[in-house]
């Protein structure tokens, strides 16, 4: 079974700093690994989509990188804002179907205004 | 847009009540799932309907039943809860291809006391 692991559970930052959240997973035939945002009380955002195929998407200010051979995806966030406070999800999918997506426990990020 | 809705927002059960979480999504989706969140775990895979008329079996599926109405709704059924069931549940629809994310609803937070 995929496992799928965030390190470090919880993250605080000042205002205009970078930041880079961890993901990693045990199983490395992955088709695509998303990551997810989720605010309290609310589901869950998709934010990137990266194909088995691709090393890295960028969407705004997110920048989600993979590294199937080590099992690795990092979510790299520039110049964090108070709004980007949230709980970050990554999410490895092994087949076509979301009922294909392992998903790890998050990185609760606070930025600090 | 609507997306996926989920109705209730929140509810508390007494152990051995039973009761059906409603689950709409308006994107035409052929898959809809059924997620739980707990604290310290990723979201688990409970039920989910790759289209219209089937259903299989996720991760957790002991305790709860689902019906897929029609394309649009997919319900998930507690017929006597548990403490255990104290969760947080998510629907989603879509994530059908590879290549394609998945739409999150808000969540229903149930208390089974």
């Amino acid at each position: 079974k995929q496992e799928v692991t965030q390190i470090p559970a919880a993250l605080s930052v000042p205002e205009g700093e970078n930041l880079v959240l961890n993901c990693s997973f045990t199983d490395s035939a992955i088709y695509n690994l998303q990551w997810f945002r989720q605010d309290p009380g609310k589901g869950l955002t998709s934010l990137l989509l990266i194909q088995s195929s691709q090393r890295e998407q960028t969407s705004g200010r997110l920048n989600a990188s993979l590294d199937k051979s080590s099992g690795r995806s990092t979510l790299y966030i520039a110049a964090s804002q108070p709004g980007d406070s949230a709980t970050y999800l990554c999410a490895a999918q092994k087949g076509a179907g979301a009922n294909n997506l392992f998903f790890g426990t998050g990185t609760r990020l606070t930025v600090i205004p | 847009n609507a997306g996926v809705t989920q109705t209730p927002k929140f509810q508390v059960l007494k152990t051995g009540q039973s009761m059906t979480l409603q689950c709409a999504q308006d994107m035409n989706h052929n898959s809809m799932y059924w997620y739980r969140q707990d604290p310290g775990m990723g979201l688990r895979l409970i039920y989910y309907s790759a289209s219209e008329g089937t259903t299989d079996k996720g991760e957790v599926p002991n305790g709860y039943n689902v019906s897929r109405l029609n394309k649009r709704e997919f319900s998930l059924r507690l017929e006597s809860a548990a403490p255990s069931q104290t969760s947080v549940y998510f629907c989603a629809s879509g994530g059908d291809w590879m290549d394609t994310e998945a739409f999150f609803g808000q969540g229903t937070r149930l208390t089974v006391v």
